[in-house]
C-alpha cells in the first residue's frame, strides 16, 4: 500500500543540524511532491515547504528557507529534509507527507503522512 | 501570513451530537482549504480538500461547506471514533497555514 516510512528519532545540540529521512512505497515515487510539515509539543501543525521529487524543485516557507535543505533520492525512492543551526525552539515531531496532486499539477492538501520523526534539541 | 483560526478550540460532545467546527481566515482562499483529523500521537488524516470535497473512504458523516473566508466542518452523528483534534488548512498563498486546531471531546 502507499506509505511513507520516516527515519527514528535524533537528539540534537543547540547549533547542530539534523537531517530526516522519508521513504515512500506503494507508488510512482517522482509522480507526487512530498511536503514538510512541523509540530512542537503540544502545539499545532506548521507547514515547512515542499519538494518535487522529479525535477528537484523546492518551494520554502520564508522562515525556513536559510536553515532548510529538501532533497531527493529517486533510486531509493527517499525524500531528505535537513534543518541547520538548531534551537531549542526546533523540538518538534517532524512529518513528511504526499500532495495527492499529479506532478505538474500541486494540490496543497496531503493525503499521505509518515509516521513522523521526533527531533529533541537538548543541550 | 495568512491566519487562520478555528473555534471553538474545545468543543465537549456527545455521541450521536451534531457537531460543527469553524475555520476563519484573515483574507480569502478561493475554497483552498482542507480539513484533518489528527489523533493522539498520530500523524493526521486528511478529511476534505477544496473546502468540501469529502476524501474517498472518509464516512459520510463529515461535510465541509464555506467559501471566501468562512468554513465550517460538520459532523453530522458524532461517533466514538470521531474524539480527535481537527485542523483547517489553507493552501492558496505560501506560505500555508493550518488553524490552532479543535478539540472534539467526550461531553
Amino acid at each position: 500500500q502507499v506509505q511513507l516510512l520516516q527515519s527514528a528519532a535524533e537528539v540534537k545540540k543547540p547549533g547542530a543540524s539534523v537531517k530526516v529521512s522519508c521513504k515512500a512505497s506503494g507508488y510512482t515515487f517522482t509522480g507526487y511532491h512530498i511536503h514538510w510539515v512541523r509540530q512542537a509539543p503540544g502545539e499545532g501543525l506548521e507547514w515547512m515547504g515542499w519538494i518535487n521529487p522529479k525535477s528537484g524543485g523546492t518551494m520554502l516557507a520564508q522562515k525556513f528557507e536559510d536553515r532548510v535543505t529538501m532533497t531527493t533520492d529517486a533510486s531509493t525512492s527517499t525524500v531528505y529534509m535537513e534543518l541547520s543551526r538548531l534551537t531549542f525552539d526546533d523540538t518538534a515531531v517532524y512529518y513528511c507527507a504526499r500532495d495527492p496532486g499529479q506532478i505538474v499539477v500541486l494540490l496543497g492538501s496531503m493525503d499521505v503522512w509518515g509516521q513522523g520523526t521526533t527531533v529533541t534539541v537538548s543541550s | 501570513d495568512i491566519q487562520m483560526t478555528q473555534s471553538p478550540s474545545t468543543l465537549s460532545a456527545s455521541v450521536g451530537d451534531r457537531v460543527t467546527i469553524t475555520c476563519r481566515a484573515s483574507q480569502s482562499i478561493n475554497n483552498w482549504l482542507a480539513w484533518y483529523q489528527q489523533k493522539p500521537e498520530k500523524a493526521p488524516n486528511l478529511l476534505i480538500y477544496k473546502a468540501s470535497t469529502l476524501r474517498s473512504g472518509v464516512p459520510s458523516r463529515f461535510s465541509g461547506s464555506g467559501s471566501g473566508t468562512e468554513f465550517t466542518l460538520t459532523i453530522s452523528s458524532l461517533q466514538p471514533d470521531d474524539f480527535a483534534t481537527y485542523y483547517c488548512q489553507q493552501y492558496d498563498t505560501y506560505p500555508w497555514t493550518f488553524g490552532q486546531g479543535t478539540r472534539v471531546e467526550i461531553k
